[in-house]
């Protein structure tokens, strides 16, 4: 079976702070794909970034960049410089069986 | 273009009723899936739809079941309303293959309380 643990439930951080969101996972597939979703209050779900099993450079788009460890099966989110818009609740899911496995998220709450 | 819409945005319920919550896909694509969303919790996996049939299932009670009409639309059917029902209930559409490679679309939901 699938998992996604992300074990911070909630981080409150000042603007323009750099913030990290964890996860780790577990699957026995070899290939598979990894991401991260935003959702504002709104309740849709924002696709932010993908990274398959295959590669594990690490990147940096914008003020996102992530942390993909097949060795710890940890897949860590960063966003740089902080702003008010950024709070949201963020998953982390994992692709498998046409399907998404997500963790239960991490509510991030970014303050002037 | 539009993307995927979702119908109705909120609808309160009481328990026993049944409710009918639509779906239209992005233009193009032909699959559906829907996820149900816990307050507090990550979306699960309900079922997925293609070519008018299921194609995979989650770890739901037959009383969830689901239509996809041949302009690709979809409906989710939930039967004998229990309490813990209420929640956000979020449609993604993709092409067939496209769900593992992430190309998934998500809609805004129906907010479904049982009261």
């Amino acid at each position: 079976a699938q998992k996604v643990t992300q074990a911070q439930t909630e981080i409150s951080v000042v603007e323009k702070e750099d913030v990290t969101l964890d996860c780790v996972y577990e699957t026995r597939d070899t290939t598979y794909y990894l991401f991260w979703y935003k959702q504002p209050p709104s309740g849709e779900l924002v696709f932010l970034i993908r990274r398959n099993s295959f590669d594990e450079q690490n990147e940096i788009s914008g003020r996102y960049s992530w942390n993909f460890q097949k060795s710890t099966s940890s897949f860590n989110f960063t966003i740089t410089a902080s702003q008010v818009v950024d709070s949201a609740v963020y998953f982390c899911a994992l692709s498998g069986y046409s399907t998404l496995t997500f963790g239960k998220g991490t509510m991030l709450l970014v303050s002037p | 273009d539009a993307g995927v819409t979702q119908s109705p945005t909120h609808l309160i319920k009481t328990r026993g009723q049944q409710v009918t919550l639509r779906c239209s896909p992005k233009s193009g694509h032909d699959t559906v899936s829907w996820y149900q969303q816990a307050l507090g919790q990550g979306p699960q996996f309900i079922f997925q739809y293609y070519e008018e049939e299921e194609r995979q299932r989650g770890n739901f009670p037959d009383r969830f079941s689901g239509h996809q009409f041949p302009n690709y639309s979809s409906e989710l059917n939930v039967n004998a309303l229990l309490l813990g029902d209420s929640a956000l209930y979020l449609c993604a559409s993709s092409l067939v293959g496209g769900v593992d490679t992430g190309e998934l679309f998500f809609g805004e939901g129906s907010r479904l309380t049982v009261l």
